[in-house]
């Protein structure tokens, strides 16, 4: 049973770091095709890719975003952590991480979502 | 950067047959994948590879590609159909391996 739960502070201060674990169980990171990302989605508003790692540590993040983020994982506790530098009260949204899977005949999918965390940013 | 363009509503009476498209250049070369939000919930995807169906999902909900468009078809529309739908892709390059399009609000009227 493939679960992911996602944890962190409910609400941070302008110019300050967010970090984010997302503990999940269920997979291996270590395993060929498997990947952990990031996903946010502001109140009322669509979902924003963020950022993803990869069974082979590879790390991509959004262009727009980049500059801001940082993904890592802990295979051996099966976390994925995601950092965002210097946040801004539009970041305030719930941050959701995802199982991603990947393979040559079916491209790229999120098969398993985390409920969930609702960000605030706000001084 | 890319982007995936979706209509921001759709609607349709009960028993009907809901149509949700999203265009992208580079859909020709790239799958397509669905997901359902309910209020309040996380997404499940409901469509992948442009057109297979997860097990779970009912057999209601099909998919289809056509150019640089793709189709989320709802056949029979049910009231709990009601929900936002969102495609996913990425681009040709590897820039950016994914793109979530702006989410379509399917009412059921």
């Amino acid at each position: 049973q493939v679960t992911l739960r996602e944890s962190g502070p409910a609400l941070v201060k302008p110019t300050q770091t967010l970090t984010l674990t997302c503990t999940f169980s269920g997979f291996s990171l270590s395993t060929s095709g498997m990947c952990v990302s990031w996903i946010r989605q502001p109140p009322g508003k669509a979902l924003e890719w963020l950022a993803l790692i990869d069974w082979d540590d590879d790390k991509y993040y959004s262009t727009s975003l980049k500059t801001r983020l940082t993904i890592s994982k802990d295979t051996s506790k099966n976390q994925v952590v995601l950092t965002m530098t210097n946040m801004d009260p539009v970041d305030t949204a719930t941050y959701y991480c995802a199982r991603m899977i990947v393979g040559a005949t079916i491209g790229r999918f999120f098969d398993y979502w985390g409920q969930g965390t609702l960000v605030t940013v706000s001084s | 950067s890319y982007e995936l363009t979706q209509p921001p509503s759709v609607s349709v009476s009960p028993g009907q047959t809901a149509r949700i498209t999203c265009s992208g250049d580079a859909l020709p070369k790239q799958y397509a994948y669905w997901y359902q939000q309910k209020p309040g919930q996380a997404p499940v995807l409901v469509i992948y590879k442009d057109s297979e169906r997860p097990s779970g999902i009912p057999e209601r909900f099909s998919g289809s590609s056509s150019g640089t468009t793709v189709t989320l078809t709802i056949s029979g529309v049910q009231a709990e159909d009601e929900a936002d739908y969102y495609c996913q892709s990425a681009d040709s390059s590897g820039t950016s391996p994914v793109v979530f399009g702006g989410g379509t609000k399917l009412t059921v009227l």
